[in-house]
């Protein structure tokens, strides 16, 4: 079946540390895999994602890379801000269906 | 740009009441879903649809209704309301693909809803 374990949180860093969140997934297929991010008070929305093995996706500073030999999506950051303060939830879907299959969250706490 | 609009924000309900959270898509996606969000447990599919007509459970579909009758909207219905189904609640909203792969999936502000 098709699943996603993520490091459960909270995390606490201090502003400009660097920010590494675990992702790994089982899945039949090629999935393709994303994170979301979720701000207090709103829903997802989509931060990266990749759609095949050795892809890397980024966007506002945040990377990361499909490995399939070791079914990770792991996420990193440089240097977090405190605006970087959020749940983040990794994602995949499958390329057999169209369910999409969430982890159970990370909380981010960024400090000044 | 309006995506996936929920309707209300904030709800409280007495044990027992029915209701309807409503959910509109304005991007032509075929594939629509709610979720419910729990503390320590990340999101859960309750029901889903691939088109009009066509619906389909998730992992915890037990007291909830859902219909599709336009490709627009999405109901979700609580039919007898209990203090377990207090939650959030997101809709969400994504393009079928026959190849399954890079489809983004697009999400409501989500439902509070409390149940008392």
């Amino acid at each position: 079946g098709n699943s996603v374990t993520q490091m459960e949180g909270p995390v606490t860093l201090s502003e400009e540390a660097f920010l590494t969140i675990n992702c790994t997934y089982t899945a039949t297929g090629y999935p393709s895999l994303f994170w979301y991010v979720q701000y207090p008070g709103e829903g997802l929305q989509l931060l990266l994602k990749a759609t095949k093995a050795d892809d890397k996706g980024s966007n506002k500073g945040f990377e990361a890379t499909y490995r399939k030999e070791t079914t990770s999506f792991h996420l990193e950051k440089g240097s977090v801000q405190v605006s970087d303060s959020a749940v983040y939830f990794c994602a995949l879907t499958s390329n057999t269906g169209n369910q999409f299959y969430f982890g159970t969250g990370t909380s981010l706490t960024v400090i000044p | 740009n309006a995506g996936v609009t929920q309707t209300p924000k904030f709800q409280v309900l007495k044990t027992g009441q029915s209701m309807t959270l409503q959910c509109a898509q304005d991007m032509n996606h075929e594939y629509m879903s709610w979720y419910r969000q729990d503390p320590g447990m990340g999101l859960r599919l309750i029901h889903y649809s691939v088109g009009a007509g066509i619906t389909d459970q998730g992992e915890v579909p037990n007291g909830y209704n859902v219909s599709r009758s336009t490709t627009e909207d999405f109901p979700l219905r609580l039919l007898s309301a209990a203090p377990s189904q207090t939650s959030v609640y997101f809709c969400a909203s994504s393009r079928l693909n026959a190849q399954g792969t890079g489809n983004t999936i697009y999400f409501g502000e989500g439902s509070w809803l409390t149940v008392v």
